[in-house]
């Protein structure tokens, strides 16, 4: 079975700074998606980046980006130029592209990081 | 619909009751997923229906859970005799892939209190 580790329940950044967060995961499989979710309170679940662990190239998607190190199985989220919009609890989350097996997409997700980013 | 929603948003419940959680994923996609999230943790999956097939509920915490998505759209989540350690936010996720797609969009959630 795969498991997600957040091992920083929380972090804070000053606005307009950098912060990563930190994820690792465990997986027996050589093919899987990893994405990094958003939960603002309201709890609306929203994706902020994907990556296809075939792909060596690191996801970026406008102030986002990861590090994605396959080896180490480590898959760390940059948010550049934090903005107060972005305070939330991320998520890591980990999806198996086992398509024709019977994994189904479902996504198992880390324990989240509380941001607080601070004016 | 533009996203997916989920009602009641809020629900109380007292121990031993049953409650039935609705869920209305984007029109026409064909996977769903239920999953439980307790407060301050990750959401950990329940069950998953590609149409109206129940394809995977291993993760139902228990036979007082069920789940049904009779005609492929509308699924409802269904516990019986609540007890309190049922008490989470209950959310639902669409997605357009069979095998669950690029990616999954989640509802609001319904938070369940039992008392």
């Amino acid at each position: 079975a795969q498991t997600v580790t957040q091992s920083q329940p929380e972090m804070s950044v000053q606005e307009a700074e950098t912060v990563t967060l930190s994820c690792t995961y465990d997986t027996s499989e050589s093919d899987y998606y990893l994405f990094w979710y958003k939960q603002p309170p309201s709890r609306q679940m929203i994706l902020v980046i994907r990556q296809e662990a075939y792909k060596q190239q690191n996801a970026t998607e406008n102030r986002f980006s990861v590090n994605f190190q396959k080896a180490a199985k480590s898959f760390s989220l940059k948010i550049s130029d934090s903005q107060l919009g972005d305070a939330a609890m991320y998520f890591c989350a980990y999806r198996s592209s086992n398509a024709g097996g019977t994994s189904y997409g479902k996504l198992t997700f880390g324990q989240g990081t509380i941001l607080t980013v601070h004016p | 619909g533009a996203g997916v929603s989920q009602s009641p948003r809020y629900k109380v419940a007292k121990r031993g009751q049953d409650v039935a959680l609705r869920c209305d994923p984007i029109s026409g996609h064909v996977s769903l997923f239920w999953y439980q999230q307790a407060l301050g943790q990750g959401p950990e999956f329940l069950t998953y229906f590609q149409n109206e097939a129940q394809l995977d509920k291993s993760g139902l915490p228990s036979d007082r859970f069920f789940a049904e998505r009779p005609e492929g759209s509308v699924s409802t989540l269904k516990i019986q005799r609540t007890q309190q350690e049922d008490s989470a936010v209950y959310l639902c996720a669409s997605s357009s892939r069979r095998t669950g797609g690029r990616e999954q969009y989640f509802g609001p959630g319904t938070r369940l209190t039992v008392t």
